[in-house]
């Protein structure tokens, strides 16, 4: 099975950095996304990490080491619209030699203040 | 930009009856997939589809859901018998290959009394 942790919750201020952590224990990893989700809405994609190394898109920039089975997503310059729930999700081959399935972490929910 | 569309967005049923959720994938998709969330809690895969069958299914995806792609465009989720427990947000989702990105709809909410 696959087992993903993430915090529950964390708060930051307008125009700073947070950093999100993920940890996962998989079998046949294939790759590690991060998805932002407002409450009520569908989940959007932010980032995807499949070889070690840090990947950056504008302010967000998620990083990935397999061999610890750890990620983060990196956030600068927050603003508050960012508030929302970050998911982890990791993709694993299946017995079938598959891979297809997203695996979901339970969501960080980020607040930024003012 | 291309997106997933869902309908209905809200979907009220009573117990034991069948409800049919529709999806229109992005168009030149291959792969189609079925998750739900239950409210407060994480989002589960239920099942995957590509070329006309299921590639993919989880433990939640037994004898009383059903897929199909009836059309060129349209794919369904049909819950032939609902339960209470059935009540949650389901989204659809598409990707390009196998093992692309997954796009997300809006979700339908599916309410069961």
């Amino acid at each position: 099975g696959q087992n993903i942790d993430q915090p529950t919750e964390m708060t930051a201020t307008e125009g700073a950095i947070v950093q999100i952590n993920c940890t996962y224990q998989t079998s046949g990893f294939n790759g590690l996304f991060w998805y932002q989700q407002h409450a009520g809405e569908a989940p959007t994609f932010l980032s995807y990490n499949v070889l070690d190394g840090l990947e950056e898109k504008g302010r967000f920039s998620s990083f990935l080491s397999r061999s610890k089975g750890y990620s983060y997503l990196l956030l600068k310059e927050l603003q508050m619209k960012d508030s929302a729930s970050y998911l982890c999700a990791v993709r694993a081959l299946s017995s079938s030699g598959s891979a297809r399935q997203l695996t979901f972490g339970s969501g960080t929910q980020l607040t930024v203040l003012p | 930009e291309p997106e997933v569309t869902q309908t209905p967005s809200h979907q009220v049923t009573q117990m034991g009856q069948e409800v049919i959720l529709r999806c229109v994938p992005i168009s030149n998709h291959l792969y189609f997939y079925w998750y739900r969330q239950i409210l407060g809690q994480k989002v589960e895969f239920l099942v995957s589809f590509y070329n006309n069958e299921i590639s993919e299914k989880s433990e939640i995806f037994d004898d009383q859901f059903s897929v199909e792609r009836p059309d060129g465009s349209n794919f369904t989720l049909k819950i032939r018998s609902t339960k209470l427990e059935d009540s949650a947000m389901y989204f659809c989702a598409s990707s390009e290959h196998r093992t692309d990105t997954q796009y997300f709809g809006p979700g339908t909410r599916l309410t069961v009394l």
